[in-house]
């Protein structure tokens, strides 16, 4: 296993596109996190599966952000109608509950760019 | 909600001298702190992590204090050296929230050769 892994790296966007961004998390985890993280920021908790099943949702969430994670393996976050203060790092990240380090493995993250 | 305080924003020490890093948090169900180091272009990185039930937890070089009551963790690292150069962001979580976590601000530390 190679930890996790998150697609695309960078994206650059024009406003009012559509992006759907990829994570696939280490294979026997069965928590998934999503964060944002802005320039000198620490990361901020979006959102998190337990399997399949999205347990919470920040107010950070608009109706324009979705995320997925369909028969409980890797997840997807879209952002519709994207707007220049959604530029940031979005992370994913992953982790083992209960039985594992209630620490969190990050990937890389994707870099968001709204232009 | 939970909120995690981190002081500094910026540490620079020369090689070889130790660093401090504070934090305090203000949801008394925390009851979960880990540190996590951040480089250039990579997500964090777990470095270490105490639970509420313990003061002091230490692994090699870095080492991790927690006052419940005073709701103030930190981290130590000593003998510094130049590969430390990160920024270090400490967090708080809980059980009751899925271990959802909140973090710091984040420190920049320099260490300087």
């Amino acid at each position: 296993d190679t930890g996790v892994s998150q697609d695309p790296r960078h994206k650059i966007t024009k406003r009012g596109q559509n992006v759907t961004f990829r994570c696939d998390p280490i294979s026997e985890h069965n928590r998934l996190y999503w964060y944002r993280q802005t320039l000198g920021q620490g990361p901020e908790f979006l959102t998190y599966f337990q399997n399949e099943a999205q347990l919470e949702k920040s107010r950070l969430l608009s109706d324009r952000f979705s995320a997925e994670r369909p028969k409980g393996s890797f997840s997807t976050l879209e952002i519709q109608r994207t707007e220049q203060g959604d530029s940031a790092m979005y992370l994913c990240a992953s982790s083992l509950h209960p039985g594992g380090s209630y620490g969190y493995t990050f990937g890389s993250g994707t870099r968001l760019t709204v232009v | 909600g939970e909120n995690v305080e981190q002081h500094p924003s910026t540490l620079s020490v020369q090689e070889g001298d130790s660093a401090v890093i504070k934090c305090t948090y203000s949801d008394s169900a925390s009851n979960y702190f880990p540190w996590y180091k951040q480089e250039l272009g990579k997500g964090p990185q777990l470095i270490i992590d105490i639970r509420s039930n313990v003061g002091e937890k230490k692994d090699q070089r870095i080492a991790v204090t927690l006052n419940k009551t005073a709701k103030h963790f930190s981290l130590h690292i000593t003998e510094t050296q130049p590969e430390d150069s990160a920024v270090y962001f400490c967090a708080a979580s809980w059980s009751t929230g899925g271990f959802k976590t909140i973090f710091g601000a984040g420190t920049r530390l320099f260490v300087k050769a």
